[in-house]
């Protein structure tokens, strides 16, 4: 059971926006500490595609966006295309246990 | 460029230990903290714990502080992980993953790159 919840899927066409969600806990997202995501193609590293809640490492298109709000984190992928289909996870900071944490990962599918 | 090398695939039995190491590169190595991920299957990324190279000092997570020893070797730039009384809920990926901050670790880090992944599958 991940500390940060995601969606186990979410899908969409070609030229499509798509949203998933990172959702926590006053301990985590509740408490202030940034969000970040990665994308990660299954056999490779994951790579960090948003930090900071909203900023993108250079390289990284803009159609790629990252939001906070309250307790809960949010990924926009706009403009879809059949290579963004991975693994995307979220990650953050738990004052509880002291530990980094991240989200169980949403697969997106591009159909 | 930043670059993480981890050691390949490993198979062990229950009740053994098993080593996997992440060779960096591409950036001064004693000025990073290295983390350690895994990904078991069907499971998301669990956060394991990382060292400084520079002290050799560790912060493991609760549920590793028993099993997991980190060790660094300065003359390689070279991290390694070693997780012991290995279990079937121990098949994972492990990753390394360098500290987005020098010198220190806090709480709004991130990681950023990471090494290719370890298979570790433990098996009877």
């Amino acid at each position: 059971q991940s500390v940060l919840t995601q969606p186990p899927s979410v899908s969409g066409a070609p030229g499509q926006r798509v949203t998933m969600s990172c959702t926590g806990s006053s301990s985590n997202v509740g408490a202030g500490y940034n969000v970040h995501w990665y994308q990660h193609f299954p056999g490779k590293a994951p790579k960090l595609l948003i930090y900071d809640d909203t900023n993108r490492p250079s390289g990284v298109p803009d159609r790629f966006s990252g939001s906070r709000s309250d307790t809960s984190a949010s990924l926009a992928i706009t403009g879809l295309q059949t290579e963004d289909g991975a693994d995307y996870y979220c990650q953050s900071y738990d004052s509880s246990v002291s530990s980094w944490v991240f989200g169980g990962g949403t697969r997106l599918s591009v159909l | 460029q930043v670059q993480l090398v981890q050691s390949g695939t490993e198979v062990r039995k229950p009740g053994a230990s098993v080593k996997v190491s992440c060779k960096a590169s591409g950036y001064t190595f004693i000025d990073y903290y290295i983390h350690w991920v895994r990904r078991a299957p069907g499971q998301g990324l669990e956060w394991m714990g990382c060292i400084n190279p520079k002290t050799g000092d560790t912060k493991l997570g609760p549920r590793f502080h028993a099993r997991v020893t980190m060790t660094v070797d300065t003359s390689v730039n070279t991290v390694d992980m070693e997780l012991s009384r290995l279990t079937s809920d121990d098949t994972a990926i492990y990753y390394c993953a360098k500290n987005s901050r020098r010198l220190n670790i806090a709480a709004r880090d991130r990681f950023d790159p990471w090494g290719q992944g370890t298979l570790v599958t433990v098996s009877t």
